[in-house]
């Protein structure tokens, strides 16, 4: 049974730090790796998808990595502003292709 | 921008009341996904629609709740009757029929509190 884990759960960070969420995963035969972001009783924003075949996904100030081997994976974010506080989850889609998620990374950007 | 829609946005109900959900994925999308979110955690998988067909509901409590894609179309999510611990944000979801990405768009969700 896939198991995802994200570390820290919290993070406070002023802005224009570069910062990095990290998620893993127990089962390394995934077929690609989601990371979204939520905003306070909102709904769920994909902001970048890794394919299993690929190492690395970037859009804007946004980079996520893959390394499947080691069930790892990370979402770097640069130059941090205050619209970035959010919590961002991370999700491991199986053969099932139903997304197992961890409980997040509660992100805040002080001014 | 194509968006998966979902009604109510938010739902305050009496314990051991009926309630539905509804979801209208985004146009073409053959398959649906009804999520759970309980505060503080990431979201769950209740049910997995491929067309009007129930792919994957092992994990609905289906003394309690129930789901419907009719058409193939939009869906339902039904709760009877709703208990303390249904209040959650029921998320629905959908991916097109493709395969490769397999990426999932998500709806705004419906905030569900039982009373």
């Amino acid at each position: 049974k896939q198991e995802v884990t994200q570390i820290p759960a919290a993070l406070s960070v002023p802005e224009g730090e570069n910062l990095v969420l990290n998620c893993s995963f127990t089962d390394s035969a995934i077929y690609n790796l989601q990371w979204f972001r939520q905003d306070p009783g909102k709904g769920l924003t994909s902001l970048l998808l890794i394919q299993s075949s690929q190492r690395e996904q970037t859009s804007g100030r946004l980079n996520a990595s893959l390394d499947k081997s080691s069930g790892r994976s990370t979402l770097y974010i640069a130059a941090s502003q205050p619209g970035d506080s959010a919590t961002y989850l991370c999700a491991a889609q199986g053969g099932s292709e139903k997304l197992v998620f961890g409980k997040g990374t509660k992100l805040t950007v002080n001014p | 921008e194509a968006e998966v829609a979902q009604s109510p946005r938010y739902k305050i109900t009496e314990k051991s009341q009926a309630v539905a959900f509804w979801c209208d994925p985004i146009s073409g999308h053959a398959t649906l996904y009804w999520y759970r979110q309980i505060l503080g955690q990431g979201p769950e998988l209740l049910v997995q629609f491929q067309d009007e067909s129930v792919v994957d509901d092992s994990q609905l409590p289906k003394d309690r709740f129930s789901a419907e894609r009719l058409k193939g179309v939009d869906s339902t999510l039904k709760i009877q009757p709703a208990e303390l611990g249904d209040s959650a944000m029921y998320l629905c979801a959908s991916s097109p029929r493709t395969s490769g990405r397999n990426e999932q768009y998500f709806g705004p969700g419906t905030r569900l509190t039982v009373t």
